[in-house]
């Protein structure tokens, strides 16, 4: 139990378009996804916090209207980066939580984004 | 506000040898859970062994076990008889009791083992 996946696990576009990234629970609800960026060899990068039904907040530093987020149902959450450029280059990671009285998240197998 | 500090980049051990990998935490609040993930290279993040620290007892789960010192904030994890598969980055996370959920994590450490 506890699955998460992504969609897609790796995508390559060109400097200037947008592309949307999946996450989905696939056998509880998420009361909260939340997105994490990783570049190599680092730690994983908390970017913003999404609940259902509600905007996401967004850590310090990450712009908002570069990655939209968008959490419509309790199963399904996208990250979409627009107006994509090489920097935003990285590897991106979804998890999801249950809700209250659950432990811990549970991560998708990630997603790698390349700008070229 | 919390933190969470690995303060080895990178640790060796031998096949069947034990190794452990450190952890501290800062934190104000008394009650809260830390976790202790492996990336392998896949990349996937799988839950090796979860903390709640109102438990007094380390947690074990096969060949993993913790050192949690609540006191001194620390918070090891031991892994046993290590094998080839162990080979990773493990990151030490800390998540509050409610609010957002969220995690804190620590730097990581890649754990190499010798065949």
């Amino acid at each position: 139990g506890a699955v998460v996946s992504q969609h897609p696990s790796w995508v390559i576009c060109k400097s200037g378009t947008s592309v949307k990234i999946e996450c989905r629970s696939l056998d509880f609800q998420a009361t909260t996804m939340f997105w994490y960026r990783q570049f190599p060899k680092q730690s994983l990068m908390l970017m913003a916090t999404s609940n259902e039904g509600s905007k996401a907040t967004y850590e310090q530093g990450v712009e908002k209207d570069k990655f939209l987020i968008n959490h419509a149902s309790l199963t399904l959450s996208t990250l979409t980066v627009t107006s994509a450029h090489p920097e935003d280059s990285s590897f991106y990671i979804c998890s999801a939580f249950p809700g209250q009285g659950s432990y811990e998240q549970y991560f998708g197998p990630g997603t790698r984004l390349t700008v070229t | 506000a919390q933190t969470v500090t690995q303060s080895q980049p990178e640790m060796s051990v031998q096949e069947a040898e034990t190794v452990t990998l450190s952890c501290t935490y800062d934190t104000s609040e008394s009650d809260y859970y830390l976790f202790w993930y492996k990336q392998p290279p896949s990349r996937q993040m799988i839950l090796v062994i979860r903390q709640e620290a109102y438990k007094q007892q380390n947690a074990t789960e096969n060949r993993f076990s913790v050192n949690f010192q609540k006191a001194a904030k620390s918070f090891s994890l031991k892994i046993s008889d290590s094998q080839l598969g162990d080979a990773a980055m493990y990151f030490c996370a800390y998540r509050s009791p409610s609010g957002t959920y969220k995690y804190i994590f620590g730097t990581g450490t890649r754990l190499k083992v010798l065949a």
